[in-house]
């Protein structure tokens, strides 16, 4: 069964950091893309960050440049992004998904991050 | 960025009956080196997160019931659900996955009339 189960959110106040994982499991890790998307409570999806399958190829929304980093390790089937320089506008429920090529079908159930002091 | 914009933004649909929802894009997501259309729609109940539906505009993924159908080309897309069902009440959004950065619809909530 395909798997894939964030942690690592919480409640940060402005400016502080937080580094969230995605662990995978039931498919082939390193054969997938992987992002990052997330969702302000009662709004829309925004993507956030894309990693290539072995790493070496990233981009972000232009919002987080310079702030958030996307990583993935995988030997341990795990991706991860982190979180610096945190803002109230990055409250949202963040996802972890995978796909083959830019078709994302495996999702997780997302974790929360509120930024707030 | 490719801008996509969705409508309606709700919709409320007797059960059984069809249920049509738009997707307008920016710029073209058809590739002229595969003809092939660079868009998904994704089915998201509260609390979950979503779900692929639809890729390449019209391929359903494994699972998905055959009421849903995605059409178009280019511009314009559209999904349908031929026969709604209960458990279809959720938010759906359209991607394009053309270029980066990927870009959602603002989501269109579908409910029973």
């Amino acid at each position: 069964e395909v798997q894939l189960v964030e942690s690592g959110g919480g409640l940060v106040q402005p400016g502080g950091s937080l580094r969230l994982s995605c662990a995978a499991s039931g498919f082939t890790f390193s054969n997938f893309w992987m992002i990052w998307v997330r969702q302000a409570p009662g709004k829309g999806l925004e993507w956030v960050a894309t990693i290539n399958k072995d790493g070496n190829g990233k981009n972000y929304v232009d919002s987080v440049k310079g702030r958030f980093t996307i990583s993935r390790d995988n030997a341990k089937n795990s991706l991860y992004l982190q979180l610096n320089s945190l803002r109230a506008e990055d409250t949202a429920v963040y996802f972890c998904a995978g796909g083959v090529g830019w078709i994302f079908d495996y999702w997780g159930q997302g974790t929360l991050v509120t930024v707030s002091s | 960025d490719i801008v996509m914009t969705q409508s309606p933004d709700s919709l409320a649909v007797s059960l059984g009956e069809r249920a049509t929802i738009h997707c307008k894009s920016s710029q073209s997501v058809l590739s002229s080196s595969d003809n092939r259309n660079y868009l998904a729609w994704f089915q998201q109940k509260p609390g979950q997160p979503p779900n692929l539906l639809i890729y390449w505009a019209s391929t359903r993924e494994s699972g998905v019931p055959d009421r849903f159908s995605g059409s178009g080309s280019g511009t314009d897309f559209t999904l349908t659900i031929s026969s709604l069902q209960a458990e279809d009440v959720a938010v759906y959004f359209c991607q394009q996955y053309y270029d980066a950065p990927l870009t959602f619809g603002g989501g269109t909530k579908v409910e029973i009339k």
